[in-house]
Parts: structure tokens; sequence; C-alpha cells
């Protein structure tokens, strides 16, 4: 089983609309959890770390579910600028130096 | 913003030949990574460096691959007799803390003919 899976879409979907999508990941231990966006052919970008209790930056709000191991991002409002690939990332362990990254959820926003 | 920076963005070399990739960590970082993104693949951790030594490494990171911190800037990935495979993107980041997040640099693209 890989470590980090994601739903790889695409999702397309109107600006202004709002897409949700979920990462699994499979050692109940993880410690932190990440949502990088990647846009193509360039370095993964920190969007967001994901709390236990859940957080919120603006627009987006991510969510942790540890009893059934996996975390989602959902976008409100979708503008044209949120077009990416949204990275699950994960440390499994505290005292990992690693990151494991899943391949990636592509969001398309169309106007 | 202080961010990581990666020279070059994009080397071709022939196979065989040794490459090293460069990186200047974010100032006050502590900890340094190196990843790799085969195309269309997922990023993929190769090693982590820190206090001078590499404090973790991949099944990737085989004898052909080396880092240093040749001074207090710099952070070089070595590949000593590069493979076609070896074809990726490989990024540099960093991180202020183990527990922090990591910041990611533009990434040199290598290409191995």
């Amino acid at each position: 089983r890989k470590e980090v899976e994601q739903d790889p879409g695409p999702f397309n979907v109107p600006e202004g609309a709002t897409v949700a999508f979920n990462c699994t990941y499979s050692n109940s231990a993880s410690q932190s959890f990440f949502w990088y966006r990647q846009d193509c052919r360039k370095e993964p970008k920190l969007l967001m770390s994901v709390y236990s209790s859940g957080n919120e930056d603006g627009r987006f709000t991510a969510q942790l579910n540890r009893a059934s191991q996996y975390i989602s991002l959902l976008i409100r409002d979708s503008k044209l600028s949120d077009s990416a690939t949204y990275l699950c990332v994960v440390r499994v362990r505290s005292n990992d130096y690693k990151l494991s990254f899943g391949a990636g959820t592509t969001v398309t926003v169309r106007a | 913003e202080p961010e990581v920076t990666q020279t070059p963005s994009h080397q071709v070399t022939q196979m065989g030949q040794e490459v090293i990739l460069r990186c200047v960590p974010i100032s006050n970082h502590l900890y340094f990574y190196w990843y790799r993104q085969i195309l269309g693949q997922k990023v993929e951790f190769l090693v982590s460096f820190y206090n001078n030594e590499i404090s973790e490494k991949s099944e990737i990171f085989d004898d052909q691959f080396s880092v240093e911190r040749p001074d207090g800037s710099n952070f070089t990935l070595k590949i000593r007799s590069t493979k076609l495979e070896d074809s990726a993107m490989y990024f540099c980041a960093s991180s202020e803390f183990l527990v922090n997040e990591q910041f990611f640099g533009p990434g040199t693209r290598l290409t191995v003919l």
C-alpha cells in the first residue's frame, strides 16, 4: 500500500465553485500533514499545514481525520489562479527528516 | 521574503558524466534536503543533511550520490556517473527546525543523454 494516496482528478470546476478532495495515508503513526501546491514544472509550494482540529486559511480549509487516516482540502469560491496540482504531504514519524508526497490531485478552474 | 535558490536551472549532460547541482538554502535554516521528481511522477525524497552530516537517505541515494555543504551558504548534490534514469527535476529544500515546513527551491532540470 502506498504511504500517501490521492485521487489524481482532474477536478474541473467553474470559477466561484467549491471543490474538495481527500488524501489517505497508510501509517496510523503519521505525525505531520501538509498541503502543497505545484504548478506545471515548478517547485512544490506550501499551501498550509494541517492541524488536528482542522484549520482554515482564507478560502482554503484543511481537515484531518485520524480515525480514518485521511486529510482533506476544500477550496471555496475557486479562482482561475487556483488551477494547480495539490500535493498531500505527510511526515510519518516525528523524527523523520523526509516528507512523503502523494502523486497529486489536479484542479482546473474554468472561467 | 527569503527563498531557496538553485543553480543551474537546467543541466544537460552525457551519460557517465559527473554533475553538481547547487543550492543556497534560506539563511537561518538548519535542515537541508534534496528531492527529485521524474516527469509525470511524484516527488521523492533523496537525502537530508543536518549538523554537517547526512541524517537520513532513501534507497535512491546510492553510492553514485553525495552531498556537501562546502561553506556557510551552499549545499550541493553530486552525481558521480549519471545514468539515463537520473533525468529528473531535482529540488533542494530547507527548514528551520525538523518539525517545520520545508521550503523548496525552483529546481534544476537534469537531462541525461
